[in-house]
């Protein structure tokens, strides 16, 4: 399974676009890269899933560069509500036939301040 | 709504004692899986399954067991707790290629 490096925190404030880089030097050609948002006493929530290049969905944007070894989650004009911790996970959709293990790391906790 | 839930909410037990978490969704999704989160922690995969009837191990399985007889229902067992069992559980489930979708979670204390 490909391991992810996070930032541990990061502060930013009402109104701001938001950049989270995950890094995922091993990441196989069959893996995916899915974010997740967790807010307190809560299940993580799917964000968004991408193989390369670009994904946009209704939340955020998803950018892969050609090599893969990184990720960035964009958040337009981020508010008060969007604090919660942010998880990059790796791993294959099933493809194989296998189940899908996806690991998480300890994610960045994500404070945005009025 | 359709979903995951997962009950109970909150339990306590003693040291010892055995109980079953229980999950089940309703989105006919063939893999459904279950964690565990410690305080200020990321999620660790506690076991899992591809359907009925197949169950796997993952990341921390000791202390543990499941099972899988419907595609709905995926139990989490715990036989003797121990104070180090003490966290909060988390059930998801997936088709083959999307996202979880998760439960709100079991929070468990044992004394």
């Amino acid at each position: 399974l490909a391991k992810t490096t996070q930032p541990i925190s990061m502060d930013s404030y009402e109104g701001q676009e938001v950049n989270i880089t995950c890094s995922h030097n091993n990441i196989a050609t069959n893996d995916y890269i899915t974010w997740y948002q967790q807010f307190p006493s809560q299940g993580p929530r799917f964000i968004i899933q991408g193989y390369k290049t670009k994904v946009t969905n209704e939340v955020a944007s998803l950018f892969i560069p050609a090599d893969r070894k990184s990720s960035t989650l964009s958040l337009p004009r981020v508010s008060l509500s969007d604090t919660a911790v942010y998880y990059c996970l790796v791993g294959d959709r099933g493809s194989s036939g296998s189940a899908r293990q996806l690991t998480f790391g300890s994610g960045t906790q994500l404070t945005v301040l009025p | 709504n359709a979903g995951v839930t997962q009950t109970p909410k909150f339990r306590i037990l003693k040291i010892g004692q055995s109980m079953t978490l229980q999950c089940a969704q309703d989105m006919n999704h063939n893999y459904m899986y279950w964690y565990r989160q410690d305080p200020g922690m990321g999620l660790k995969l506690i076991y899992y399954s591809v359907g009925a009837g197949i169950t796997d191990k993952g990341e921390v399985p000791n202390g543990y067991n499941v099972s899988r007889s419907t595609t709905e229902d995926f139990p989490l067992r715990l036989e003797l707790a121990a104070p180090s069992q003490t966290s909060v559980y988390f059930c998801a489930s997936s088709p083959r290629e999307s996202g979880y979708t998760f439960g709100s979670g079991t929070r468990l204390t044992v004394v």
